[in-house]
């Protein structure tokens, strides 16, 4: 079946560094999106990408969906204390059907 | 109110026990989920809905059951519950082809002992 993988499963950094997370699919995805769960919390939706090679920005956060479509990475610029939480990305399959395959989620610590 | 509420939001119960986890959303969507979150392991699918008479398996049905009792209300159960079943539950719900994605609840903390 579908599966998400996604790399790495922890981080830390120093505030004011950057970070990436990445995502791969073993199949063709129709959309992906991306979530921020803060400790103790729930994962709250942060954007979906759907075109092949699409960037979309939000800020300090960019998003980039892979020309194959089959992959995705989450870059933070200049971290802040904020950004602390796990990001998981989520890949809905070929058919569309509107049901997600989580990855495993890349835990984010900020040093201040 | 929150838009998608789960009830209880923590459960100790007992291995061999029959518990059900309840989920409620005023989101008018017709789509709804529950995942199952462990460490390291990510959200994983375990039942989903589309719409009152559509009920799917996800990766990991088995020692659960659902019931859709209407467009806003998804109950998952755990027929006889077993320590490994241990985890945090969330229910989701998401529209059709709006692209905002899921909107989650808080969550269930069960703890089969």
């Amino acid at each position: 079946g579908q599966q998400v993988m996604q790399i790495p499963q922890y981080q830390h950094v120093q505030e004011g560094e950057d970070f990436t997370t990445y995502c791969n699919s073993s199949t063709t995805l129709s959309n992906i999106q991306w979530y921020k769960q803060r400790p103790g919390g729930h994962p709250v939706f942060l954007i979906q990408l759907v075109k092949s090679g699409e960037v979309k920005k939000q800020k300090r956060l960019t998003f980039q969906f892979g020309e194959a479509k089959k992959n995705s990475s989450l870059h933070i610029t200049a971290t802040q204390t904020t950004d602390v939480g796990t990001y998981f990305c989520a890949g809905g399959g070929s058919s569309n059907t509107g049901k997600l395959i989580f990855g495993q989620g890349t835990t984010l610590q900020v040093k201040p | 109110d929150a838009d998608v509420t789960q009830t209880p939001r923590n459960r100790i119960t007992k291995t061999g026990k029959r518990i059900m986890l309840e989920c409620s959303q005023t989101k008018g969507h017709d789509r709804m989920y529950w995942y199952r979150q462990d460490p390291g392991l990510g959200l994983r699918l375990i039942y989903y809905s589309f719409d009152v008479k559509d009920i799917n398996k996800g990766e990991i049905s088995d020692g659960y059951s659902v019931s859709r009792q209407a467009q806003a209300k998804f109950s998952l159960s755990l027929e006889s519950a077993i320590p490994n079943q241990t985890a945090l539950y969330f229910c989701a719900t998401s529209d059709t082809g709006t692209g905002s994605g899921y909107t989650f609840g808080s969550g269930t903390r069960l703890t089969v002992v």
